[in-house]
């Protein structure tokens, strides 16, 4: 079954503007990403966070994993106009042996206005 | 230089025919992927394959086959096609299959999809 649901569904914001998305999920899980997809894109990693951190920082982006919650958000900073997508948490766990997979959220449209 | 390509972008059929999308990647991982992105974009993984073995085959019809004639490739043939099988297909890759090595579930790389429509 699905693992991440994400809220909202839409953000629409104005440049400049910091953009927040949340990621709840159910099981236990190993590490946490999110994903970017362009309209009419495939998806593009944004970031990795491990299930033993609490945050994580890659340029204008800050993910938070708060694993008692089962629950992520990314912080876009300074939104600009390039930042409008989709996008996804995906969330990895132990599995049987090699055979773990991504389960993906339903994602996030961001809509940043110029 | 595209890192991981699929073809065809778009794939438009009748209904019953049987088509095959193709994916390579020249990254250099051990494992490819294939997913279903529905209208609602929900992303759900079908198939992956690390040195050409079947490593994940979820419950996908047996009308969907794919195939890894080596590891970087992975195509993705379907029979008998049905309306509901119109959806967009990606095609991703990975560095080492997940549950192996430092950190399991390795970033993974996608194509740009195929958008397969069913008339």
């Amino acid at each position: 079954s699905q693992q991440g649901e994400e809220d909202p569904q839409a953000l629409s914001i104005q440049e400049g503007e910091n953009a927040t998305m949340n990621c709840s999920y159910k099981t236990s899980i190993n590490n946490l990403q999110w994903y970017r997809q362009n309209s009419g894109r495939g998806l593009v990693h944004l970031i990795l966070i491990r299930s033993n951190e609490r945050e994580k920082h890659s340029g204008r982006l800050r993910v938070t994993l708060d694993t008692s919650k089962k629950s992520s958000s990314l912080l876009i900073t300074a939104s600009r106009a390039a930042d409008t997508a989709s996008y996804f948490c995906a969330t990895g766990s132990y599995g049987d042996g090699a055979t773990n997979k991504l389960i993906f959220g339903t994602g996030t449209l961001l809509a940043v206005q110029p | 230089d595209t890192a991981v390509s699929q073809t065809p972008k778009y794939l438009v059929t009748q209904m019953g025919n049987d088509k095959s999308i193709k994916c390579e990647q020249n990254l250099g991982h051990d494992t490819m992927y294939w997913y279903k992105q529905d209208s609602k974009k929900f992303l759900k993984i079908m198939f992956s394959y690390n040195n050409k073995e079947l490593i994940i085959n979820e419950t996908v019809p047996n009308r969907f086959s794919p195939k890894s004639p080596d590891k970087a490739h992975l195509n993705l043939h379907i029979n008998s096609l049905e309306l509901g099988d119109s959806a967009v297909y990606f095609c991703a890759s990975s560095q080492d299959p997940p549950g192996q090595g430092t950190y399991s579930n390795q970033p993974q790389h996608f194509g740009d999809g195929t958008r397969l429509s069913i008339l």
